[in-house]
């Protein structure tokens, strides 16, 4: 199966910074990557899919990019209610899967 | 707007077999799919399988020898049976809709839909 890696498990930012998260894959997926935001007790909300694509609904501060391997979810200036966490998810191949996570908090 | 709600006993024995369903509302079950993720207390996401409107299934093979997933799309139903429970299966498991393009004929295999979620322990 694709494992997926996300870095840093911890990314400490303050309000207003711009924050990079970066997920990376075992073996090419092309641009079949998302990105999910998880806020505590609440169920994953997509954010980016095709690797760069906004979902409905999401902020244009959100961006995704890269090919392949490497990919990156950009927030280009950070709201109190995006510290929370992030998981990326291939569907290049089954079985579909996730990273594990990164956790962005207040600095 | 689509909602979906998980409903299920909270509490399963060990080598018993968990049973959830899933209620549609709001939308058609009709040219969707339909999946299960689950997530263990402080970790991360797994997939356990999908569903076509049709009924096929597509399950991880990490969980596909113990799996059952199927819907009732008359009831608006999704329902998910795991067997030979251990406490490893101890997680909040969600049901989702998968993203599909607005002609409905592209299924991108990402969930846009969730429900809220219910947590399953397994102890006896």
């Amino acid at each position: 199966e694709i494992v997926l890696t996300q870095s840093p498990a911890t990314l400490s930012l303050s309000p207003g910074e711009r924050a990079t998260l970066s997920c990376r894959a075992s073996e090419s997926v092309s641009s079949y990557l998302a990105w999910y935001q998880q806020k505590p007790g609440q169920a994953p909300r997509l954010l980016i899919y095709d690797a760069s694509k906004r979902a409905t609904g999401i902020p244009a501060r959100f961006s995704g990019g890269g090919s392949g391997t490497d990919f990156t979810l950009t927030i280009s200036s950070l709201e109190p209610e995006d510290f929370v966490f992030y998981y990326c998810q291939q569907r290049s191949d089954r079985p579909l899967t996730f990273g594990g996570g990164t956790k962005v908090e207040i600095k | 707007q689509v909602q979906l709600q998980e409903s299920g006993p909270g509490l399963v024995k060990p080598a018993e077999t968990l049973s959830l369903t899933c209620t549609v509302s709001g939308g058609s079950m009709s040219r969707y799919y339909w999946s299960w993720i689950r997530q263990p207390p402080g970790k991360g996401l797994e997939w356990i399988g999908y569903i076509y409107s049709s009924g096929k299934t597509t399950y991880n093979p990490s969980l596909e020898s113990r799996l059952s997933i199927s819907l009732d799309t008359s009831k608006k139903q999704l329902s998910l049976r795991l067997s030979s429970v251990t406490a490893a299966d101890t997680a909040v498991y969600y049901c989702a809709r998968i993203l599909q393009d607005s002609n409905g004929w592209y299924y991108y295999y990402y969930m846009d839909v969730w429900g809220r979620g219910t947590t399953v322990t397994v102890s006896s």
